[in-house]
């Protein structure tokens, strides 16, 4: 299997831009999480899904972040407008029986 | 609620010698714990997990983990560290019979390894 696939790997946007992370899952996992991660406040989980419902977004900063997951090969995270306090790296990571199988990062900075 | 404490954030050990990282968890129900590593602009990797039974759980690249449930510990072992050990390590716990899926992890411990 080739994993849990994330694009794109680096993004250099300005304030006020739109964000669009993407997602595809390993093939036959049931959950989806999305984590941020930064020197400052470490590993966050965002928001979770099971069998492709949003769960949990407890973890969802503001207004201006949402995530989508339309089928179980696919889900996105989107930030709209981005601010500069959003550069950090977003995990993906899918799951079937506990633990979970991360992609390799999507490198944000917003200048 | 759920929580990992790992309470150092550096642990360093020179080649050959035996390491432990170490991980304390709270939870309410029974325990599902985690370990995972994180290479240098790379995601985290599984290492192993303990759900139940042997208290000793083994998992990849030599690592092992015991559970110590009166200590509500979870340590991670090596016998013997190798330099490509040098990497982030993060401790995760969930509640077997709750809060399905969701895991919370430490903050990591930065290990290092050297010849």
């Amino acid at each position: 299997d080739a994993g849990v696939i994330q694009s794109p790997r680096h993004e250099v946007t300005e304030m006020g831009q739109e964000v669009t992370l993407r997602c595809k899952p390993i093939s036959g996992h049931n959950s989806l999480f999305w984590y941020r991660q930064t020197m400052m406040r470490g590993l966050e989980l965002l928001i979770y899904f099971n069998n492709n419902v949003p769960i949990d977004d407890s973890g969802m900063p503001e207004d201006r972040f949402s995530a989508k997951m339309p089928n179980a090969s696919f889900s996105t995270l989107k930030i709209q407008p981005s601010e500069p306090r959003d550069s950090a790296v977003y995990f993906c990571a899918s799951s079937y029986s506990g633990e979970l199988f991360f992609g390799e990062g999507s490198r944000l900075t917003v200048l | 609620a759920q929580s990992v404490a790992q309470p150092e954030d550096q642990v360093n050990v020179a080649e050959g010698n035996p390491l432990t990282v170490k991980c304390t968890y709270s939870v309410s129900g029974n325990p599902y714990l985690f370990w995972y590593v994180q290479y240098p602009n790379r995601g985290l990797q599984f290492l192993l997990k303990y759900i139940t039974g042997d208290n000793l759980v083994k998992g990849s690249y030599g690592f092992e983990a015991e559970f110590n449930k009166s200590q509500t510990s979870f340590h991670l072992k090596k016998p013997s560290a190798l330099v490509s050990d040098s990497a982030l390590y993060f401790c995760a716990v969930r509640d077997f019979n709750t809060n399905a899926g969701k895991s919370t992890f430490g903050d990591g411990t930065t290990l290092t390894v050297k010849p």
